[in-house]
């Protein structure tokens, strides 16, 4: 079936560091990618979206482009802060749920960034 | 300012107690979720429904049912709390025709089960 695999944490990080965090996925279909947030005590937020291979996704510093021939949506920030510590979960949709709103998530990777 | 609110931020219960965890949305949004988070596990879909009285299971039903009697509420019913099921509860909505499945999350319901 679908899924949706990213790249282990904790990833810490100084202030202004680059950040990558890896997405890679499987599905039959055309899914479209997603970065959703969670700072500490609250629930999950959209960060940014794309909906078609070459698609490049961007919000408040962060991009991600959607690869279809590798099969990744890595999240990328040239400078990090210390406001940007979350944990940071990849997500398609499945393909059959365009009604649906159905979701697939990865394990999550917790961001600590250090002053 | 849309939102998806959860009614306990925690909950402490004991084993084979029924729970009961209640979302409310306020969008007007006909899909309703309710996601398991677990650390290295990520989120889970436990049961949506699309309708008022309407439900789909997602990936993990087992232990669970749930209750969507409005459009604007969709609660998650433990019938018999197991030590297994502590977790965090995230519940969650979102159009039926938002076309690229944009997620409202909630703050999340921590239970703890003895």
């Amino acid at each position: 079936g679908d899924s949706v695999t990213q790249m282990e944490g904790p990833v810490t990080l100084s202030e202004e560091a680059f950040l990558t965090i890896n997405c890679t996925y499987t599905a039959t279909g055309y899914p479209s990618l997603f970065w959703y947030v969670q700072y500490p005590g609250e629930g999950l937020q959209l960060l940014l979206k794309a909906t078609k291979a070459d698609d490049k996704g961007s919000n408040k510093g962060f991009e991600a482009t959607y690869r279809k021939e590798t099969t990744s949506f890595h999240l990328e920030k040239g400078s990090v802060q210390v406001s940007d510590s979350a944990v940071y979960f990849c997500a398609l949709n499945d393909p059959g749920s365009s009604n649906t709103g159905k979701l697939i998530f990865g394990q999550g990777t917790t961001l600590q960034v250090k002053p | 300012d849309v939102k998806v609110t959860q009614s306990s931020r925690y909950l402490v219960k004991r084993t084979g107690e029924k729970v009961f965890l209640e979302c409310v949305q306020d969008m007007d949004h006909e899909n309703m979720f309710w996601y398991r988070q677990d650390p290295g596990l990520g989120l889970r879909l436990i049961y949506f429904s699309y309708d008022v009285k309407m439900k789909e299971k997602g990936d993990i039903p087992e232990g669970y049912s749930v209750s969507r009697e409005k459009k604007e509420r969709f609660s998650l019913i433990l019938e018999s709390a197991s030590t297994n099921q502590t977790s965090m509860y995230l519940c969650a909505s979102s159009l039926l025709s938002s076309g690229a499945n944009v997620l409202t999350f909630g703050a999340g319901s921590r239970l703890t089960v003895l």
